[in-house]
This record gives structure tokens, C-alpha cells and sequence, in this order.
């Protein structure tokens, strides 16, 4: 099945820097979701975009659409230790039929070290 | 807030043995999903249903079955459990087109 290229897989960083991930894709998109994933636990929707170039914020976390629409943008500020987890981008292809089938990227694995 | 809720937390079963995995969501959403979750293979679809008794499969729907009575309720079979079939299983709810919402995840273990 299709997934969606995430980068970095993995990060260790110190408590209080700034984190970036993206996520590419050869489709294009409407939706992108991201998620964060504690251990154990399922996903949880951190910011949704709905549209070609829009930055939306929750918190010290904020998204972008690409303009190309096949790509997008995590950045987390002033990381803390409750930031550790899975993060994951998501989204519908065009053309992916009646229902929003939703493809996941690979996962960036964020440590932070207090 | 959304919610869904899965059935059990964790799961230990026998190889051979037939398995429900139970997924309820409380928000009239149309679409329901079962993901599972392997490390390094990040999340998978196993089948998704777009209406009641509607389905369709993902993209590992071997060995599985699901079943829509109902539309807030979405369940995943596993005909006879094998080891390979240990894993997280998530399951999710949307609206058409919208974000979709998860479960807590059940961790199924097969022996």
C-alpha cells in the first residue's frame, strides 16, 4: 500500500530546542492531518489543513500545507519531555474513492532529553 | 470530544482460536477503519467501512473479516488467530472527508 515519506525517522533532541519534520508525497492532497502517538496508546489528531499553504498553530505546535499540496510541515517549539512520541503525518489522496481512506507516513520517533 | 472505544486493552490468544476485536464510536461518524501496527511498518489498513454493512479491504485484509450491524459499532475478526497476527490493532472513525479519530489500540498477542 501507499505510504507517505516522513523524515526525520527519528530524533534525539535537548529539552527547550525546536523540532522540524516533514512529510512527501507523489500525490496530491486536500488533507493534512498530523498525529502524535504515546506508547501504547492510539494516535491523537494534533492539526488538521484543509488548504494549499495554511499554517495553523495548537500551542508550541504549528503545521503547514505545501503549496504544491504534496507536502507538509511540522514544527514544535521549545520542545518539553511530555513532546516524546510517534508523529505521524496522514492525509486522503485525490481521486481515493466515497470514503476519506487515509494513507500514514512512516513515523518520526521525537526523544527529549530533560 | 470524539470518542472511540475499543473493546480490550490487551489480548492474549491461542493460535487456531477465533478472535473479536470490538471498536464503538459515539459521533454518528459514516466511516470506520482497522489499522494494525508492527514496528518499522508503521500503520497498515486492514478494512474499512463506509456505511453499515458496506466494506471494503485495505491493503492486508488476508485472514481477516470484519462485520457492520450497526453504525457505531465496527468489528474485526480474525478467522484463526496465527502468531503472525500479533500486533497493535487500532481502529478509527471519521466523517467523510474529514479527520479520523482512534481508539485506544488493542495489543493482541497470539501463542
Amino acid at each position: 500500500g501507499q505510504q507517505l515519506n516522513q523524515s526525520p525517522q527519528s530524533m534525539f533532541i535537548q529539552e527547550g530546542e525546536d523540532v522540524s519534520m516533514n512529510c512527501t508525497s507523489s500525490s496530491i492532497f486536500n488533507t493534512w492531518l498530523w498525529y502524535k502517538q504515546d506508547p501504547g496508546e492510539g494516535p491523537v489528531l494534533l492539526i488538521a489543513l484543509y488548504k494549499a499553504g495554511e499554517l495553523t498553530s495548537n500551542g508550541r505546535l504549528t503545521a503547514q500545507f505545501g503549496i504544491t499540496r504534496k507536502d507538509s510541515f511540522l514544527n514544535i517549539s521549545a520542545s518539553i519531555p511530555s513532546d516524546v512520541g510517534i508523529y505521524f503525518c496522514a492525509g486522503p489522496p485525490l481521486g481515493g474513492g466515497a470514503t476519506n481512506k487515509l494513507i500514514f507516513g512512516t513515523g518520526t520517533l521525537l526523544a527529549v532529553q530533560p | 470530544d470524539v470518542k472511540v472505544t475499543q473493546s480490550s486493552r490487551y489480548l492474549v490468544k491461542r493460535t487456531g482460536e477465533k478472535v473479536f476485536l470490538e471498536c464503538v464510536q459515539d459521533m454518528d461518524h459514516e466511516n470506520m477503519f482497522w489499522y494494525r501496527q508492527d514496528p518499522g511498518l508503521g500503520l497498515r489498513l486492514i478494512y474499512f467501512s463506509y456505511d453499515v454493512k458496506m466494506k471494503e479491504k485495505g491493503d492486508i485484509p488476508e485472514g481477516y473479516s470484519v462485520s457492520r450491524e450497526k453504525k457505531e459499532r465496527f468489528s474485526l475478526i480474525l478467522e484463526s488467530a496465527s502468531t503472525n497476527q500479533t500486533s497493535m490493532y487500532l481502529c478509527a472513525s471519521s466523517l467523510r472527508y474529514t479527520e479520523a479519530f482512534f481508539g485506544q489500540g488493542t495489543r493482541l498477542t497470539v501463542v
